[in-house]
Parts: structure tokens; sequence; C-alpha cells
């Protein structure tokens, strides 16, 4: 079956941008999470959704960070204003329960010129 | 909170030969999970390994195994006959096992990952 879809899997965004990245869960999975990846790290958690309720938005690094699931199934990160510092992969994980395995798509390379 | 260190940034071993790959962690809890991840150059990441912290049989996988050792917090990855697609970043993870209210311990707390290469 088809695994987590990202898209797109690169954007340039120039500083000041606003910019809107998608994943598409595999079906059915009820949770959803999102990561940041800077160069050379490990994946830092952003936000949590279970169904269309965001339960955790602790890791999110500022007001300028936004997530939905408007209907449980495909997500939306919404960056605004960009700043070069949010240069990252964005990856976007899928669980069928609440979380304790992750199916991880292939991730969104953002870079903020 | 949860901490994870994998201290080792690279990693090289012989084709066929086995590797190991160390990784530390801190918590205050008793019950939680352990992953090990691939991340090949497509970003992908793959779940190779998955250890139940009250589990004290260590997880195998085909040729891969973990060495858990619960009281000094440690978590090694041993890969048996390496093989040219084994080559990847590895990354060390923590999940509490209790969800918490609203779901707040879901997450999963990564390692700054080790770069493995295999030689031919």
């Amino acid at each position: 079956g088809a695994g987590v879809s990202q898209s797109p899997r690169y954007k340039v965004a120039k500083r000041g941008q606003d910019v809107a990245l998608r994943c598409d869960p595999i079906s059915g999975h009820v949770s959803l999470f999102w990561y940041q990846q800077a160069l050379g790290q490990g994946p830092e958690f952003l936000t949590y959704f279970q169904n269309e309720a965001q339960l955790d938005k602790s890791g999110l690094p500022s007001d300028r960070f936004f997530a939905e699931r408007p209907e449980g199934s495909v997500s939306t990160l919404k960056i605004q204003r960009t700043q070069q510092e949010d240069s990252a992969v964005y990856l976007c994980a899928s669980s069928p329960g609440t979380g304790v395995e992750q199916y991880f798509g292939p991730g969104t390379r953002l870079t903020v010129t | 909170a949860q901490t994870v260190t994998q201290s080792q940034p690279e990693m090289s071993v012989q084709e066929a030969e086995t590797v190991t790959l160390s990784c530390t962690y801190d918590t205050s809890e008793s019950d939680y999970y352990l992953f090990w991840y691939k991340q090949p150059p497509s970003r992908q990441m793959i779940l190779v390994i998955r250890q139940e912290a009250y589990k004290q049989q260590n997880a195998t996988e085909n040729r891969f195994s973990v060495n858990f050792q619960k009281a000094a917090k440690s978590f090694s990855l041993k890969i048996s006959d390496s093989q040219l697609g084994d080559a990847a970043m590895y990354f060390c993870a923590y999940r509490s096992r209790e969800v918490g209210l609203h779901g707040a311990n879901s997450k999963l707390t990564f390692g700054k990952g080790i770069t493995l290469s295999v030689r031919p």
C-alpha cells in the first residue's frame, strides 16, 4: 500500500515569504506528527494530531509556525514570514495508534534564501 | 524531559563484518520504548528495531540486534554481516510508554545520529 507522502519534496523560499508543506498520511492512520530536522541533526518534534485534534504543539518554535489537519487526514504545516533559521527538512509521520510505531514520509527540504 | 545521546558521529565497517552503534539516554520513567531508525540519503526514516523497556530480552530482527542495559540506560545496535545497503545515518529514539494527558508523550525524541559507511 501507499506510504506517507509529502509535497513538495524541495522548496526554496525567499526570506519573508510564507510556505505551506503538505503531508498525506497512510490511509486510516489516526495519529500524525511533524518533525523538523536541521542539517546533520536528529529530527525534533513540532506537533501532533490525533484525527483532526491538535493535541500537542509544544515543539512549534514560534507563532510563525501553524499546522492543521481539518478532516483528520491530510495535514498542512504553514510557516509565515520565513527566516533563514527555518531552513531544514520537515518530516511527517503517521501512526495507526498513539504513535508507538511511526511511519515517516520522505520529507520536504526547505531552503530559505 | 528525556534526552538521547549518540556520541559517535561516524563509524565505518568492512562489508560482511559486524559493527556496534552506541546510544545512551536519560529518563526518570520506568517504562518506555526505544528504537533505532535508519535514514538513507533518500531521507526516508525506516524503523530498524524496537525494544520495550519492560522486556528483559534483547530485540533481534534478522541481522540487527540490540544490547539493552536498562540500569546503565544504554541501547546499542549491532549489525552483523554488514552490507553495502546498510550505509546510512542511524538514529536512536525514545518514546514514553504512557501517552499522558492529551497525548503529550506520544512524540519520539531522537539522538543526533551516526553516519555509518560500509567499505566494499
